[in-house]
């Protein structure tokens, strides 16, 4: 079966480092997520992103985020400067808009450690 | 600012039970509705979607709807130690993007 997959599975950094999370979603899809959860906390939406471009972000997906496709099967997060409160799981998703319900299926997550 | 809420638990059931958890949200333009499971440090797990009024089966879970009163449910029967989880309610907003409530941790008693 199909799945998203994600790495690295943990990344420890410094605060103020460069980091980029990777993803292939599952090949038919179109539309790209990235959310975070915060420890004991909701899980968040950052960013969705069709046809090669962003089509939302939140207001945590600053100046700092970006996203990119570099090719036909990956999809990226970067964090340029890295603060401690980045310190989360990511996780990737995809969808396929012409399914029954648009539903997002997820990665399995990148723990970032922020130090 | 849309939100969707469920109780955070634990709701405790004992094996072979039927377990019900409880969403509400608040856009009541709201279209469908998802229920995914997630495990402790793993990743949400899509169980079933919703969109039409009334009850929706797969197998041991029944997805429950009800647009007038905004609210949606999962039923869980027959249910088993692996079933303890965090179930999480999300509703599409805008775009696709899922609004979370914050979970139901379930724990299923053998």
């Amino acid at each position: 079966e199909p799945e998203v997959t994600q790495t690295p599975s943990h990344q420890v950094t410094q605060m103020g480092q460069e980091v980029i999370l990777r993803c292939v979603p599952i090949s038919n899809h179109l539309y790209f997520y990235w959310y975070r959860q915060i420890l004991g906390q909701k899980v968040e939406f950052l960013v969705s992103f069709y046809n090669n471009e962003i089509s939302e972000k939140s207001e945590i997906f600053d100046d700092q985020f970006s996203v990119e496709r570099p090719d036909g099967s990956n999809f990226t997060l970067k964090i340029r400067s890295t603060k401690l409160e980045d310190s989360a799981m990511y996780f990737c998703a995809s969808s396929e808009p012409l399914a029954e319900a648009h539903e997002q299926y997820f990665g399995p997550g990148t723990r970032l450690t922020v130090t | 600012q849309k939100e969707v809420e469920q109780n955070s638990g634990p709701l405790s059931v004992p094996e072979g039970a039927i377990a019900s958890l409880n969403c509400t949200y608040s856009d009541r333009g709201s279209q469908s509705f998802f229920w995914y499971r997630q495990y402790s440090g793993k990743s949400p797990e899509l169980i079933m979607f919703i969109y039409s009024n009334g009850d929706k089966e797969d197998g041991r879970f029944t997805a429950q709807l009800n647009k007038a009163s905004q609210y949606v449910s999962l039923l869980i029967r027959d249910s088993q130690p692996s079933d303890s989880a965090t179930y999480l309610c999300a509703v599409p907003h805008s775009n696709y993007q899922l609004i979370w409530g914050a979970g139901t941790k379930l724990i299923i008693k053998p």
